[in-house]
C-alpha cells in the first residue's frame, strides 16, 4: 500500500517568499503530525491534526507558520515571509490512532 | 522540560562487533518509547517500541532495547551488526495519554565498515 507522501520533494525560496508544502497522508489514518528536522538534529515537532482539527500546534515557531488538514486528509503546511533559519527538511507522519506514526521523506525547504 | 538525549552521535564499527546505543529521556508521565531508523536516501523507519509490559522489547533486523525505568534509559543493542546496519538512529519518546506527539534525541550516525 501506498505510504505516506510529499511534494515537492525540494523546495528554494528567496527570503521573503511564502511556501506550501503539502502531506498526503496514509489513507484512513486519522492523526497526522508535522515535524521540522534541521541538519544534524532530530526531527522536532511542530503541529498535530485528529481528522481535520489541529489540536497541538504548540511546535510551530512563530505567526509566519500555518498548517491546515481542511477534509481530515491531505495538510499543508504554509511558511510565509521566509526566513533563511527556515532551512530545513520538512517532515510528515500519519497515524492510525496515535500510536506509531509513519513518516513521508520529507520536503528539503532551502531559503536564500 | 521533556527531552531526549543519546549519548554517542557517530559510531563506527566493524562488521560482526555488537552495537549498543545509549538513549536517556527527561519526561513526566508513563511513557511510550520508540527507537527509528533513516538508511541513506531513506525516510525514517520505525525499528521498534515498547508501550508496556516486557522491557525487552525486539525488532525488525535483529535489533532489541531494553527499557529500565529507574534509569530513564531505552538502549537500541544488535548482538552483530552489518555493513547493511549504516545508517542514522533515533530515539524518540511520546506520552501514553497524550495526542503521540514524539520528542526526538539527535541522533546517532553509525558506520559500519565491511
Amino acid at each position: 500500500g501506498a505510504g505516506v507522501s510529499q511534494s515537492p520533494r525540494y523546495k528554494v525560496a528567496k527570503r521573503g517568499q511564502d511556501v506550501a508544502l503539502r502531506c498526503d497522508p496514509i489513507s484512513g489514518h486519522v492523526s497526522l503530525f508535522w515535524y521540522q528536522q534541521a541538519l544534524g538534529q532530530g526531527p522536532e515537532f511542530l503541529t498535530y491534526f485528529q481528522n481535520e482539527a489541529q489540536l497541538d500546534k504548540s511546535g510551530l515557531p512563530s505567526d509566519r507558520f500555518f498548517a491546515e488538514r481542511p477534509e481530515g486528509s491531505v495538510s499543508t503546511l504554509k511558511i510565509q515571509r521566509t526566513q533563511q533559519e527556515d532551512s530545513a527538511v520538512y517532515l510528515c507522519a500519519s497515524s492510525l490512532m496515535g500510536d506509531e506514526q509513519f513518516f513521508g521523506p520529507g520536503t528539503r525547504l532551502t531559503v536564500l | 522540560a521533556q527531552s531526549v538525549s543519546q549519548h554517542n552521535h557517530h559510531v563506527i564499527l566493524s562488521e560482526a562487533a555488537s552495537l549498543e546505543l545509549g538513549c536517556n529521556y527527561s519526561y513526566g508521565g508513563t511513557v511510550n518509547l520508540f527507537w527509528y531508523v533513516q538508511y541513506p536516501g531513506q525516510h525514517l523507519q520505525l525499528l521498534l517500541k515498547y508501550f508496556s509490559g516486557d522491557p525487552l522489547v525486539k525488532g525488525i533486523k535483529g535489533f532489541e532495547a531494553e527499557f529500565i525505568k529507574s534509569k530513564f534509559s531505552f538502549n537500541l543493542r544488535k548482538p552483530s551488526v552489518q555493513w547493511s546496519d549504516t545508517a542514522e538512529y533515533f530515539c524518540a519518546v511520546g506520552g501514553s495519554s497524550n495526542t503521540g506527539k514524539l520528542i526526538f534525541g539527535q541522533g546517532t550516525t553509525l558506520q559500519v565498515k565491511p
